[in-house]
């Protein structure tokens, strides 16, 4: 079955930086987009980055460009969130995503149960 | 940069049908998902391309998207349908998410 972990989460002072980890298994990894959503302690959803299946082209929000890299081993199965220069507003639950293919383009069919990143003095 | 507009809350009687709203400019030319998150959960997809369910969802789940406006229609509503619903689609190479809509079954 489809599963999707990440890791690398915690605290962290404003400034600072994390690397968010997300594995993947149960699926041919390197057939699929990947993405990271996050949510903010109490709010909606917020689309952050994605990553094409071969690591070729990767996208982001207008919010965190500059500030956040995306990018993936396909060896290993990982998509890989670096988190630089940290605002509070950063803080939330921070989800890998699978994009779907074919009829399932359009969608995100599997998530990840999110990790915490909390930005805090 | 494009967005999708959801009423904050919602609020239903069991049995009754609930319609969530999505709306954007000319939302019909895209493909618009719908996912149920349920507290202290991770969202679930729960609609894609536009009225597809995913094998697992019940029949009483259904989408439609015309116009400016795609919805969500949950008939038969259940206290189990209690959750968040979140809208989605693309603009470009990009993701836009709804705010999202509580549901209230009570």
């Amino acid at each position: 079955q489809v599963q999707l972990v990440e890791s690398g989460g915690g605290v962290v002072q404003p400034g600072g930086s994390l690397r968010l980890s997300c594995g993947a298994s149960g699926f041919t990894f390197s057939s699929h987009s990947m993405h990271w959503v996050r949510q903010a302690p109490g709010k909606g959803l917020d689309w952050v980055a994605g990553i094409l299946y071969d690591g070729k082209k990767k996208d982001y929000a207008d919010s965190v460009k500059g500030r956040v890299s995306i990018s993936r081993d396909n060896y290993s199965n990982r998509v890989y969130l670096q988190l630089n220069s940290l605002r509070p507003e950063d803080t939330a639950v921070y989800y890998c995503a699978r994009r779907g293919f074919g009829v399932l383009l359009e969608a995100f069919d599997y998530w990840g149960q999110g990790i915490l990143v909390t930005v805090s003095s | 940069s494009y967005e999708l507009t959801q009423p904050p809350s919602l609020s239903v009687s069991p049995g009754q049908t609930a319609t969530i709203p999505c709306s954007g400019d000319n939302l019909d030319d895209k493909y618009v998902c719908w996912y149920q998150q349920r507290p202290g959960q991770s969202p679930v997809l729960l609609i894609y391309y536009d009225s597809k369910r995913p094998s697992g969802f019940p029949e009483r789940f259904s989408g439609s998207n015309s116009g400016n406006t795609a919805t969500l229609t949950i008939s038969g509503t259940q206290t189990l349908d209690e959750a968040d619903y979140y809208c989605q689609a693309w603009d470009s190479s990009t993701v836009v998410f709804g705010a999202g809509t509580r549901l209230t079954v009570l």
